[in-house]
């Protein structure tokens, strides 16, 4: 079974609305971590946001948001007042830890169009 | 500051040549490594990864290989570049275990087999 689930390959948002990628893992542990990262066409990996499996808070940075739903393991991206720059791939993540490892799951990911 | 640099940025090699690409950390020890490759339009597949110095595991049987010489450096390897071999290398370190700060990726290297 995929680990992490990405199911829009594209999408487009209008500049300055909001827009939600979706992403669903699958994981029997309990404590484990879960990230969102942006892919310009430049092609590096960008860090945008890290959400806890214990954290009970949704983690928020700037216009980026992560709605945590542990009970239906989802963890969705909501970038808020989209902008030009905002263009790229997106990929969700999970780490696990094993051993003495972190391991990471990617997504398929999502290329986000944002429109003028 | 913990940094991490990969290079080449750019490499075009004919089919049957050898390849080298190499990963260093700087401002840290004993990190986590990984390599990856991502095909164009797609998600990122672990090759490689290491715990240690001498320490390599694979996760996808395949015609490369990575060995890591040193602690903060991690070296990916080919004898023969087959056509499938292109792609989008990037190598990646993680510090501590359960970490939020999760993987700082290097630039990649964008390897084009002709």
């Amino acid at each position: 079974a995929q680990k992490i689930t990405q199911t829009q390959p594209g999408m487009f948002v209008q500049e300055k609305e909001a827009v939600t990628l979706d992403c669903t893992y699958d994981t029997s542990d309990q404590s484990y971590g879960l990230f969102w990262y942006k892919q310009p066409s430049s092609g590096e990996m960008i860090f945008l946001i890290y959400q806890g499996s214990y954290d009970e808070q949704n983690a928020t940075e700037g216009r980026y948001s992560l709605n945590f739903q542990k009970a239906r393991k989802s963890a969705n991206l909501v970038i808020s007042a989209s902008q030009l720059g905002d263009s790229a791939m997106y990929f969700c993540a999970m780490r696990e830890v094993s051993y003495n490892f972190n391991k990471f799951y990617f997504g398929s990911g999502t290329k986000l169009n944002v429109k003028p | 500051s913990q940094t991490i640099h990969q290079w080449p940025a750019t490499l075009v090699q004919p089919v049957g040549s050898p390849l080298s690409l190499e990963c260093t950390v700087e401002g840290t020890s004993n990190p986590n490594l990984y390599w990856y490759r991502q095909a164009a339009g797609r998600g990122l597949q672990l090759l490689f990864y290491s715990v240690g110095i001498g320490q390599i595991s694979s996760e996808v049987p395949q015609n490369l290989s990575a060995s890591r010489p040193q602690d903060r450096q991690f070296i990916l390897s080919s004898k023969k570049l087959l056509l499938s071999d292109s792609g989008f290398y990037l190598c990646a370190w993680t510090r501590l275990l359960g970490s939020s700060l999760g993987y700082t990726f290097g630039s990649g290297t964008r390897l084009t087999v002709v």
